[in-house]
């Protein structure tokens, strides 16, 4: 398996531009959410899929839309992309049996820099 | 609402000594607790989780765990540190193991 996948690493964009971040995951797991990660805040949850089609909004959503239209992948969408979108992205999913129950998988991450 | 609290942005330890990571929640019903360790510029990694069953939780790397729910914490704890340990560590809360509420992180360097 390749867990969770994200791409791209690394992403340079100018105030106003639009871009989606890829996230897939092949663990056949129904929960993913996306986190944004902030020197001295931890992470902070910005929105989550309870499965295909069911989208929710987490701590801090403006700005990012989502869509699940497959179990597989959660692609993360900046609008208008603003400096304060400056951040690390992680993209997760939830296993839900086994010894691997409750736990949440982390992709690698894609690092924003928004001019 | 659930929140959590790490006592200490940085703690600095020498190799060998003691490693004592503190969290503390708050939580309005019995928590799923997590600890994650995450190296420089890679993603989380999971260390050990709390669901309710032993109080004492051992993970992986040598690092555990106890759930105090009098003191409502969850500090993470190893023995003996070594070079390798130096990342950043962050605690977690959840009812259910989904919505992740995260501590603030605290950054762990180990003094040869």
């Amino acid at each position: 398996n390749a867990g969770v996948t994200q791409t791209p690493k690394f992403q340079v964009l100018k105030t106003g531009q639009s871009m989606t971040l890829q996230c897939a995951q092949d663990m056949n797991h129904e929960y993913m959410s996306w986190y944004r990660q902030d020197p001295g805040m931890g992470l902070r949850l910005i929105h989550y899929s309870v499965g295909a089609g069911i989208t929710d909004q987490g701590e801090v959503p403006n700005g990012y839309n989502v869509s699940r239209s497959t179990t597989e992948d959660f692609p993360l969408r900046l609008l208008s992309a603003a400096p304060s979108q400056t951040s690390v992205y992680f993209c997760a999913s939830r296993g839900t049996s086994g010894r691997f129950d409750n736990e949440q998988f982390f992709g690698p991450g894609t690092r924003l820099t928004v001019l | 609402a659930q929140s959590v609290t790490q006592l200490g942005s940085h703690v600095s330890v020498s190799e060998g000594a003691l490693v004592l990571l503190r969290c503390n929640y708050s939580s309005s019903v019995p928590p799923y607790l997590f600890w994650y360790v995450q190296y420089p510029n890679q993603g989380l990694q999971l260390l050990l989780k709390y669901t309710s069953a032993a109080t004492l939780v051992k993970g992986i790397n040598g690092f555990e765990a106890e759930f105090k729910k009098s003191e409502t914490s969850f500090h993470l704890t190893k023995p003996s540190a070594h070079m390798s340990d130096a990342a950043e560590y962050f605690c977690a809360v959840s009812f259910s193991g989904s919505r992740l509420t995260f501590g603030e992180g605290t950054q762990l360097t180990v003094n040869p």
